[in-house]
């Protein structure tokens, strides 16, 4: 049974046109992550959240946001997306705890016209 | 801060041959290491980890790793990789305690030959 849900699997969206990626998890996780990962290369953290706690990597363009409405929800909005954040998408939960690992969801590939 | 390197982009073996991926880290205090395996189309998914003890740790799917201290690796062995093998492999290591966030390295791509 998936654990972290990301919806949808596969977006397209025009230059410049606000969209909006989800992720859900019944795992019951204090903390949700949000990776970037362009094609062979490693996952880049964007953020995450702690509980309510909204944690911004130093170098995650303003052009990306987050929202956790609640423990089971986290969304990403791409404000303005440039055709140089074409990527996947992943989304990611943990207990926080020191050691435990991450699970990751299928992911979002974002494709920009 | 802690990172990590994997210096294998591409590994080609055929079926039954021994695997080792290499691993380095940086250290920077308590030390645990993930590897995770992306199988193709599929998610990320924990193939094993290194959080004290025993350095030799025992993964799924007959993998392992072990950690050495004194030569700041991490790395995966497999005694005889199979064709289902082939996928991506990223070693992980936390840099951020509290959170566990996660830096990967850039990840070694096994080609498994039937």
């Amino acid at each position: 049974d998936a654990m972290v849900i990301q919806n949808p699997r596969y977006q397209v969206t025009q230059f410049g046109k606000p969209v909006t990626l989800s992720c859900s998890q019944t795992l019951n996780h204090n903390v949700m992550y949000w990776y970037q990962q362009k094609s062979s290369q490693a996952p880049k953290l964007l953020f995450h959240y702690y509980d309510k706690d909204f944690n911004n990597e130093a170098d995650t363009p303003d052009n990306f946001q987050s929202r956790r409405p609640n423990t089971s929800f986290c969304f990403l909005d791409i404000r303005s997306p440039g055709l140089g954040d074409a990527a996947m998408y992943l989304c990611a939960t943990s207990t926080g705890g020191l050691g435990q690992p991450q699970h990751f969801g299928d992911g979002t590939r974002l494709s920009i016209l | 801060a802690q990172s990590v390197s994997q210096h294998n982009h591409h590994v080609i073996l055929s079926e039954a041959a021994s695997l080792e991926l290499g691993c380095n880290y940086s250290y920077g205090g308590t030390v645990n290491l993930f590897w995770y395996v992306q199988y193709p189309g599929q998610h990320l998914q924990l193939l094993l980890k290194y959080f004290s003890g025993d350095p030799l740790v025992k993964g799924i799917k007959g993998f392992e790793a072990e950690f050495i201290k004194s030569k700041f690796s991490f790395n995966l062995r497999k005694p005889s990789v199979q064709w289902s093998d082939t996928a991506e492999y990223f070693c992980a290591v936390p840099y951020q305690t509290g959170a566990n966030n996660l830096f990967f390295g850039t990840g070694t791509r096994l080609t498994v030959i039937p």
